[in-house]
């Protein structure tokens, strides 16, 4: 039932390791997200894909590359994790060309150590 | 950047009514004001959003003035589980290529 959901909940891993989150909407929408939010709270825009097509892309190092093999997933890989990539990183969507409002995941408290 | 102005934190006793105020004289013709809390540990939830016209659901109400340069999120009957970060975000409704962009918001708390 859960519209949008996040695997894992919780990541803890070494310096260096590569590492994804998975993130899955069954409500329909074209268009998903990757928000960071660091330790001082502040949520910040990652990526952004529509119908599979990457349309936003902040300024984030390349170790970050997102997939999306379907317009119902959105999947976040990073290589050579790094201490400061610890946060935690929600995943939503939304139906852009009707603007109800983002749906947002639970989010991955990754953790690197 | 955000858009918007909020103060950094508020304090409503359990029961009243919750005024969550936001300033955003920068707004422009097309864009919405659009209202958002998280609760800690949770991802963000949408409360509410308006053009011009005052809104209401069952949430929240929110108060838009008419200049539209501010606008007001009232919960009418606090409780504790509202205790959240509100955020205030303009956007508009087909921008296509943008994503919300989260200011520092309010940090509400209720007490009983």
């Amino acid at each position: 039932d859960t519209a949008v959901s996040q695997t894992p909940k919780y990541l803890v891993t070494q310096m260096g390791n590569d590492k994804s989150i998975k993130c899955e909407q069954n409500l329909g929408h074209d268009t998903m997200y990757w928000y960071k939010q660091d330790s001082k709270k502040f949520l910040k825009i990652m990526f952004s894909y529509n119908n599979k097509e990457l349309i936003i892309n902040e300024t984030v190092p390349n170790r970050f590359s997102p997939k999306s093999p379907d317009k119902a997933h959105l999947n976040l890989h990073i290589n050579s994790l790094e201490l400061g990539d610890s946060a935690v990183y929600f995943c939503a969507s939304s139906q852009d060309l009707i603007f109800y409002g983002y749906t947002f995941g639970s989010g991955t408290r990754l953790t690197v150590v | 950047d955000a858009k918007t102005t909020q103060p950094p934190s508020m304090d409503c006793a359990e029961g009243r009514a919750a005024n969550l105020p936001c300033n955003h004289s920068t707004i422009s013709g097309n864009e919405y004001v659009y209202w958002y809390r998280q609760i800690h540990s949770q991802g963000p939830q949408y409360i509410i959003h308006g053009l011009k016209n005052n809104e209401t659901n069952e949430m929240a109400s929110l108060i838009i003035t008419e200049d539209r340069k501010s606008s007001t999120l009232i919960l009418p009957h606090a409780t504790l589980r509202d205790t959240a970060v509100y955020y205030c975000i303009v956007r508009a409704i087909n921008q296509a290529g943008t994503a919300l962009i989260f200011g520092k918001g309010t940090t509400l708390s209720v007490s009983s």
